[in-house]
């Protein structure tokens, strides 16, 4: 089955500093990547979809500024979370598939900013 | 309302009885329908994937979808306590990939 590769799993940063989690697909390749936010005991909340060779496109209330977001090629995308502040401490996890087939995700990243 | 109603539970169960977890949905845009299953700290694993209404079968689970009364299901039979974790729903229309999930369920499975 597909999968979906996600680095690191868990980072611990230093308050304004950024940090870059990658997300890849491993065996199949991906023209769109999906990043959501996860907080304890909630849903997944859709922060992005990344476009290989395009501009991602940001949901309603997420800054683009904070959360950048680069799909360089058909198996890689990464998304850094800049200036990083306590309050962005989540847990960030991206998806990936193709029009045929259902999203697989990668195993999150556990970021906690101190 | 959300496009996407799931009960958060959380449910728990004695090991060996038959699980049913249901979400409902406002959209009948959406064609296909999928059943994730989360352990804490873990990204979600595809557990079932439907397209359309009818049931599908894979070991001990059963997905049915009925879009004439907009209503999902997922059974597990003879559930086990490693099946305890927090079962996401999800939907997507013709065409999209973006998935409309629902709260999750959390379930625990007693030994």
């Amino acid at each position: 089955g597909a999968v979906v590769s996600q680095h690191p799993s868990w980072v611990i940063c230093k308050s304004g500093t950024s940090v870059k989690i990658e997300c890849r697909s491993l065996d199949f390749q991906a023209t769109t990547m999906f990043w959501y936010r996860q907080f304890p005991k909630q849903s997944l909340m859709l922060m992005a979809t990344s476009n290989e060779g395009s501009k991602a496109t940001y949901e309603q209330g997420v800054e683009k500024d904070k959360f950048l977001i680069n799909h360089a090629s058909l198996t890689l995308s990464t998304l850094t979370v800049t200036s990083a502040h306590p309050e962005d401490s989540s847990f960030y996890i991206c998806s990936a598939g193709d029009y045929n087939s259902p999203l697989h995700f990668g195993n999150g990243t556990r970021l906690t900013v101190t | 309302q959300k496009e996407v109603e799931q009960d958060p539970g959380p449910l728990s169960v004695p090991e060996g009885a038959i699980v049913s977890l249901n979400c409902t949905y406002s959209n009948s845009a959406f064609q296909y329908f999928m059943w994730y299953r989360q352990y804490s700290r873990k990204g979600p694993e595809l557990l079932m994937y439907t397209y359309s209404s009818g049931n599908k079968e894979d070991g001990r689970f059963t997905a049915q979808v009925d879009k004439s009364s907009k209503y999902i299901s997922l059974f597990i039979r003879d559930s086990q306590p490693s099946d305890s974790a927090t079962y996401l729903c999800a939907m997507r229309w013709q065409g999209a990939q973006k998935l409309v999930f629902g709260q999750g369920t959390r379930l625990t499975i007693n030994p």
